[in-house]
């Protein structure tokens, strides 16, 4: 069964650090894993897409790497902002459950950035 | 205007009603999915259809129905809700890809916070 941890489940910075948030997953068998942000009240917002043939993908200040075989992602900021705080997801996606293309989510880290 | 959007927003309703949420998109994607976020649970997947004729059940489809009426819409009822129904619910889409194991990119509406007395 596929399991996504994201460590640490909260994470408090002061403005302009570079940081980053880990993401673990237990099955190795991946199509692709998602990064994505969730403001409070607010949907889910994709910030990058990582393939499986992909080592890593980058999107302004953001950079997310992939490594299959250790069953590891991070997605680092650079430069934070206090607009960067939000809860911040990941989720792989392959056959779980019996569900053809169903992601896995992790349960966040929330993030806040001090000005 | 969103790409993805689900009425009604919040919702409180009582035990034994039916409830629908209604998702509709205007990003022209085939695949369409209603998910689940509790707290301390994450998200989770109740449906998906990858096209009009296509439905099937994700993880936690007990207790839930859907309809595709069109390619842009996709709903999901709830024929007689519970109190541990009570959650945020999301639709999302995404675009067709060559396997139907890799869901592509996918992008969420605003969610319909429901609850159930």
């Amino acid at each position: 069964k596929q399991e996504v941890t994201q460590i640490p489940a909260a994470l408090s910075v002061p403005e302009g650090e570079n940081l980053v948030l880990n993401c673990s997953f237990t099955d190795s068998a991946i199509y692709n894993l998602q990064w994505f942000r969730q403001d409070p009240g607010k949907g889910l917002t994709s910030l990058l897409l990582i393939q499986s043939s992909q080592r890593e993908q980058t999107s302004g200040r953001l950079n997310a790497s992939l490594d299959k075989s250790s069953g590891r992602s991070t997605l680092y900021i650079a430069a934070s902002q206090p607009g960067d705080s939000a809860t911040y997801l990941c989720a792989v996606g392959g056959y779980y459950g019996g569900s053809q293309g169903n992601l896995i989510f992790g349960k966040g880290t929330k993030l806040s950035v001090k000005p | 205007d969103a790409d993805v959007t689900q009425t009604p927003r919040n919702r409180i309703t009582k035990t034994g009603k039916r409830i629908m949420l209604e998702c509709s998109q205007t990003k022209g994607h085939d695949r369409m999915y209603w998910y689940r976020q509790d707290p301390g649970l994450g998200l989770r997947l109740i449906y998906y259809s990858f096209d009009v004729k296509d439905i099937n059940k994700g993880e936690i489809s007990d207790g839930y129905s859907v309809s595709r009426q069109a390619q842009a819409k996709f709903s999901l009822s709830l024929e007689s809700a519970i109190p541990n129904q009570t959650a945020l619910y999301f639709c999302a889409t995404s675009e067709t890809s060559g396997t139907p194991y890799n869901t592509g990119e996918l992008f969420f509406g605003e969610g319909s916070r429901l609850t159930v007395l």
